[in-house]
């Protein structure tokens, strides 16, 4: 079993859904990193949160430290949201990476 | 501002050659990293440096060295390649604890 599990894997929504992506951890942390890869390549870092809740534009990150969940939203989605969204474990500059969820929001 | 500068880009390298993947940070962040990424598996961590003089060994150090030539600097060798580090590397920094990374663009490796 993987340190780092997310679901869905794949998932595909129309322009304006509402898009949660979850991501549950085995480790411990002392953070938990959600950060968007888009489809060139390119990773940005979204969000490192410690407990309870972080919102930047219509992106909103939520973690449980008890039941070791966290979850991505995003509200009002938009074509360019399309990319893959990965969480991380991280602790003490280590960080463990789940597989990532590909999201494709069309028009 | 250029943020995290990664060079090459791509590289194609023969078995048991050596070669150094070069990163540079501008945003006077004191931890660098250095990640690969596979497919199906994630990225992975090989080493990091939460500051100028030092450095750790990460998820997957064997077959890496690398040096922090300066707080900007953070570079990574392969010593002899092999077809298993073809991947992608990325370098990235952040200011420390609980502040986001920036990543650089990415190197492209093929070991042949």
């Amino acid at each position: 079993k993987n340190e780092v599990e997310q679901s869905p894997q794949n998932l595909t929504a129309q322009e304006g859904e509402f898009i949660t992506i979850n991501c549950s951890y085995s480790v411990g942390i002392s953070a938990l990193h959600w950060l968007q890869q888009h489809p060139g390549g390119g990773i940005v870092s979204l969000f490192m949160l410690s407990s309870g809740k972080k919102k930047h534009g219509r992106l909103i990150a939520t973690i449980n430290i008890q039941e070791k969940h966290s979850s991505l939203h995003i509200t009002a989605s938009h074509p360019r949201d399309s990319a893959v969204y990965i969480c991380a474990a991280y602790n003490n500059n280590d960080m463990r990476f789940g597989a990532g969820t590909r999201l494709t929001v069309k028009p | 501002n250029a943020g995290v500068t990664q060079t090459p880009k791509f590289q194609v390298l023969k078995t048991g050659q050596s070669m150094t993947l070069q990163c540079a940070q501008d945003m006077n962040h004191n931890s660098m990293y250095w990640y690969r990424q596979d497919p199906g598996m994630g990225l992975r961590l090989i080493y990091y440096s939460a500051s100028e003089g030092t450095t750790d060994k990460g998820e997957v150090p064997n077959g890496y060295n690398v040096s922090r030539l300066n707080k900007r600097e953070f570079s990574l060798r392969l010593e002899s390649a092999a077809p298993s580090q073809t991947s992608v590397y990325f370098c990235a920094s952040s200011f420390g604890y609980l502040e986001g990374y920036t990543f650089g663009s990415g190197t492209r490796l093929t070991v042949v």
